[in-house]
Order: structure tokens, then sequence, then C-alpha cells
């Protein structure tokens, strides 16, 4: 059974500081990878995605991903109040895309 | 910026009765997928559907599912006799090209909140 775990928080941070949401997979021949943000009630909204090892910057967040470890990582610089959400980790594994999803890490910055 | 929609936004049903979910993907997409959210729980896959066929299905997505194309931009999921289980919300997802290997995104429509009495 493929899986994808995450911490399930509350990661609380204050405004301003870094946020960092980890990750891991099961499927060592998993091949893409995804950061989703949902807000209570909506729909997964897609952040970053990443496909080679090391980082990939867009802005406020950082997306890290080491395949040998089969670890993914998102940091958010300059965490903002409406940053507050449930971030998810998201996996493909070969054949069709089928996302796995791993439970999703509540994030809640404070001012 | 295109978008997926979805309709209805909340749909309230008796178990055992039929509910049709309906999905416009967005237009130059070749691929389509449901998932499903349990309140609480994770996104979980339920089909992926690609020139006019069913791609992969999961487990929970057995004999009381179906899914369509029935003109060329609406993707609907039929629930046939709706159980108290399948109370959850219903996401709608289109990618490109929908291919392993290959760098693609899907996105998601804003759900459909079905309710199962």
């Amino acid at each position: 059974q493929k899986e994808v775990e995450q911490n399930s928080g509350p990661l609380s941070v204050p405004e301003g500081a870094i946020a960092s949401l980890n990750c891991t997979y099961s499927d060592r021949v998993s091949q893409s990878f995804f950061w989703y943000r949902q807000y209570s009630g909506k729909s997964p909204e897609l952040i970053m995605s990443i496909y080679s090892n090391g980082d990939k910057e867009d802005g406020r967040f950082t997306a890290q991903l080491n395949k040998a470890s089969q670890y993914v990582s998102l940091l958010i610089r300059d965490s903002q109040p409406s940053d507050s959400a449930t971030y998810l980790c998201a996996v493909i594994s070969g054949g069709y895309n089928k996302l796995i999803f791993g439970a999703g890490t509540r994030l809640a910055v404070h001012p | 910026e295109p978008e997926v929609t979805q309709t209805p936004s909340h749909q309230v049903t008796q178990m055992g009765q039929e509910v049709i979910l309906r999905c416009v993907p967005i237009s130059n997409h070749l691929y389509f997928y449901w998932y499903r959210q349990i309140l609480g729980q994770k996104v979980e896959f339920l089909v992926s559907f690609y020139n006019n066929e069913i791609s992969e299905k999961s487990e929970i997505f057995d004999d009381q599912f179906s899914v369509e194309r029935p003109d060329g931009s609406n993707f609907t999921l039929k629930i046939r006799s709706t159980k108290l289980e399948d109370s959850a919300m219903y996401f709608c997802a289109s990618s490109e090209q929908g291919l392993a290997g290959i760098k693609d995104t899907q996105y998601f429509g804003p759900g459909t909140r079905l309710t199962v009495l």
C-alpha cells in the first residue's frame, strides 16, 4: 500500500516566521510531488510541484525533495495569518496520474 | 484563468437514492478525475478517465459508482444507491496530459458536498 505521511499538527508559528512542513512517502518509484493548500471546507489549491532532487523556490515558498530519503518538505517564509490552512502533500507513483494524499498538516500563523 | 467548475455545491439526498454530480473540466484538458474527502479525513482517489474510458479506479469505486462524459464539456459521477457512508466532499479534477513521468498538474474544482440522510 502506497502511503504518504505527514504530521497532522497543528504547527503554530508567529507572523513573519518560517514554517516548515514535512512529508515522507513509501513508494521509491514515485516521480512527481505536490503541495496543495486547503482552507476549511474548500478544495485543494496547488502551491508547488517538484520533480527533481533539490530545492525549488516560488515567491515565499520553497519545496525540497530528497528521493533517497523519500522526503519532501515545504518552507513558507515570512508566514502570514492568511497562510493558516491545511497543507496537503501529494505524490504520484507511476501508471496514470493518481494522486496519493497525505492527511495534511494544519498550519496556524498567529499575529 | 480557466478553472474546473462543479455543480451542485451541496446535494442532500435520502439513502438509497441516485445522485449525479457534475463537473466541467478545464477546456483543453484530456484527463479527468474524481476524488472524495470524508469530513476530517484524507483526500482519496476514486477514478481517472481518459478518451471516454476509465483509466484507473480505486477499490472505493465499486459497482454503485459510474462516470460519464455525456458531451464535450461535462464529466459526471453517478452514485446509484447512496449509502450513509457516501457522505463526503466530492472533488473533480482535470489535467492536461495525465501520463506518469510527464510534468503534469491536476487542478481541482470547488467540490460538491454530498449529504446522505
